[in-house]
């Protein structure tokens, strides 16, 4: 079963806005990882952040993670065109090693 | 560096038919997974191996699906007899470390498989 549930399951916006998109997990972990995936370049990762960490960046993107809330959220700034694309959380459990991907949410960027 | 490569990239069977699938990992990633993703889903782990020992296999279905990576390097991943439900994307990923869990995992292309 998926460990991770993405929200919302699509969103379009318009180059230049901001993309959020929300991420939630049932059991305890120690990374979750916000991946990509497009036609044109495969599953792409993007960012990890560990169980101590509350926030990273990278670029145009922010990730932040609530343990208490057992949720994170992945932010696009300035977005643009080439965003288009499917975004999935990923989730390493406190014991073991197997990374689970949620469902996506289907980012779409009008130019 | 080269990516990781599979072949082929899109296969059509008739149900009961057998297929199998290929995949060259990052040279020197000890860590090699398979993962089936049906649309509109994300990934879902089939098999992990370690070097050429397989470490998870608890979603596979054993009896139809197999996996080898022999010398620690290539893996095939054979479908014996298909059905309906295994059309999905068949994608493989490799991982420098063979211990931790940090490091991000680098996907192939991945195989396209419709079951008619």
């Amino acid at each position: 079963s998926q460990q991770g549930e993405e929200d919302p399951q699509a969103l379009s916006i318009q180059e230049g806005e901001n993309a959020t998109m929300n991420c939630s997990y049932k059991t305890s972990i120690n990374n979750l990882q916000w991946y990509r995936q497009n036609s044109g370049r495969g599953l792409v990762h993007l960012i990890l952040i560990r169980s101590n960490e509350r926030e990273k960046h990278s670029g145009r993107l922010r990730v932040t993670l609530d343990t208490s809330k057992k949720s994170s959220s992945l932010l696009i700034t300035a977005s643009r065109a080439a965003d288009t694309a499917s975004y999935f959380c990923a989730t390493v459990p406190t014991s073991g090693s197997r990374l689970t991907f949620g469902e996506g949410t289907q980012l779409t960027v009008n130019p | 560096e080269a990516g990781v490569a599979q072949s082929p990239r899109y296969k059509i069977i008739e149900k009961r038919q057998s297929v199998a699938f290929w995949c060259n990992p990052i040279s020197g990633h000890a860590t090699l997974y398979w993962y089936q993703q049906i649309l509109g889903q994300g990934p879902k782990l089939l098999i992990q191996f370690q070097n050429n020992g397989v470490v998870d296999d608890s979603q596979l279905p054993k009896d139809r699906f197999s996996a080898e990576r022999l010398k620690g390097v290539d893996s095939t991943l054979k479908i014996q007899p298909a059905k309906l439900e295994d059309s999905a994307v068949y994608l493989c990923a490799s991982r420098r470390g063979s211990g931790g869990r940090w490091n991000e995992q680098f996907f192939g292309p991945g195989t396209r498989l419709t079951v008619l």
